[in-house]
């Protein structure tokens, strides 16, 4: 099993741009999550579903979007680039066979906004 | 909402000495997990206490849930340079719309 994949790993975008970061798992996990991480601050939840068709807001979640087609796909859409958003981009999932069961994080995307 | 607490936000220990963080949330939690984040890597999972008082161990590791579900501590015995990186305590909270809340962790570093 490859566990949760992100990509790309590193982005540079110009204010306005948009961009799409793609999360995949292969656990066949039902809720997964968009985190963003800033130095000092933890993670912030932006969105979050429970299965394919099902989304949530999280924390955060002005200027993103997010769509669950499939159970193996949750990406994260910016539409309007900011420098805000600048800021490390973690994907997680996690199984539902236990309610309280561990979050797998991906490798990260880490966005510059200039 | 629920606030989960990690003070202070770094620490810097000496090989060889042990070191203790606690994590406090503003509300009784379900559980609390621990996650390690080793420097530009993403965090990994260390353990969930579901209990009150609960105590578990891994290795040199000991987390701890208070009695009354609102704190946690990680104790690490004879740090090593392996040691190194930030500490994260997400606590899930009680209810029909429970949620988990990662506090702002604790970055160690170990001198050699």
């Amino acid at each position: 099993n490859a566990g949760v994949t992100q990509t790309p790993k590193f982005r540079i975008l110009k204010i306005g741009q948009s961009m799409t970061l793609q999360c995949t798992q292969d656990m066949n996990h039902n809720y997964m999550y968009w985190y963003r991480q800033d130095p000092g601050m933890g993670l912030k939840l932006i969105y979050y579903s429970v299965g394919a068709g099902i989304t949530d807001k999280g924390e955060v979640p002005n200027g993103y979007n997010v769509s669950r087609s499939t159970t193996e796909d949750f990406p994260l859409r910016l539409e309007l680039a900011a420098p805000s958003q600048t800021s490390v981009y973690f994907c997680a999932s996690r199984s539902t066979g236990d309610r309280y069961n561990e979050q797998f994080f991906g490798p990260g995307t880490r966005l510059t906004v200039l | 909402g629920q606030q989960v607490m990690q003070i202070p936000q770094y620490q810097h220990v000496q090989e060889g000495e042990d070191f203790t963080t606690y994590c406090n949330s503003s509300t009784t939690l379900s559980n609390i997990q621990w996650y390690k984040q080793r420097p530009g890597g993403h965090p990994v999972f260390l353990i969930q206490l579901v209990k009150s008082g609960e105590v578990k161990k891994q290795k040199r590791l000991t987390f701890q849930f208070g009695e009354a579900k609102k704190n946690s501590s990680l104790h690490i015995t004879a740090t090593q340079t392996t040691d190194v990186g930030t500490y994260f305590c997400a606590g899930w909270s009680s209810g029909a719309n429970s949620k988990l809340t990662f506090g702002k962790g604790i970055t160690l570093s170990v001198r050699p």
